[in-house]
């Protein structure tokens, strides 16, 4: 069984601190994805990272795919009460027609 | 906005009455799914549709049945809701035209109370 596991699972924090969220496995995907969902709403899709050692960048937010292509890494610059909200990563294997999804890590930003 | 609805929003009901939540899109995408999203569990696939008719299961596809007759809707039935099928429910789509990465995107959620 494929297992993506987020950690930490609660994340708070001051404003303008910086902050790294992890997504492991033990399985290699084909791509891997990360959400941010807000109280009340469904998840909405931030990037998608296909190629191992892969690194985008989304203003603040730096999204790493690890080289064996079974991790991948968020990090957020100088976080603002903006950012606060559940992330999730999601990760494609197989037949690529279902996502293999982790917990999530909440994030609160503190103004 | 992938142009996903949700029916109804919320809904209370009581244990074993059947219930029906409706996905709809309007942007003719091939592959849609149904979520539930539970504290200390995350998102957990119930069942996904792969086109007009075909349907699957997901991890957690006991007490669900689904219905696709036309491309646009997704239907979701509790046959007899149980106060474990109290849950947050989101309706997805894989975005067609995103290459082979399933990329999906959500609907706004339907909120429902069995008691």
């Amino acid at each position: 069984t494929q297992l993506l596991e987020q950690s930490p699972q609660f994340l708070s924090i001051q404003e303008g601190e910086n902050l790294t969220v992890y997504c492991n496995s033990s399985s290699v995907f084909s791509s891997l994805q990360w959400y941010r969902q807000e109280p009340g709403e469904g998840p909405v899709l931030l990037v998608t990272v296909v190629t191992g050692g892969e690194v985008k960048k989304l203003k603040r937010l730096t999204f790493q795919f690890g080289d064996a292509r079974k991790d991948s890494s968020l990090h957020i610059t100088a976080a603002q009460p903006g950012d606060t909200g559940l992330y999730l990563c999601a990760g494609s294997a197989g037949n690529n027609r279902k996502l293999i999804w982790g917990l999530g890590t909440s994030l609160a930003v503190n103004p | 906005d992938a142009g996903i609805t949700q029916s109804p929003r919320h809904k209370v009901t009581e244990t074993g009455t059947p219930v029906t939540l409706r996905c709809h899109q309007t942007e003719n995408h091939r592959y849609m799914y149904w979520y539930r999203q539970d504290p200390g569990h995350g998102l957990r696939l119930i069942h996904y549709s792969y086109g007009v008719k075909d349907t699957d299961k997901g991890e957690v596809s006991d007490g669900y049945s689904v219905s696709r007759s036309k491309t646009e809707d997704f239907l979701l039935t509790l046959e007899s809701a149980t106060s474990s099928q109290t849950s947050v429910y989101f309706c997805a789509i894989r975005e067609s035209s995103g290459g082979p990465y399933n990329e999906q995107f959500f609907g706004p959620g339907t909120r429902l109370t069995v008691l």
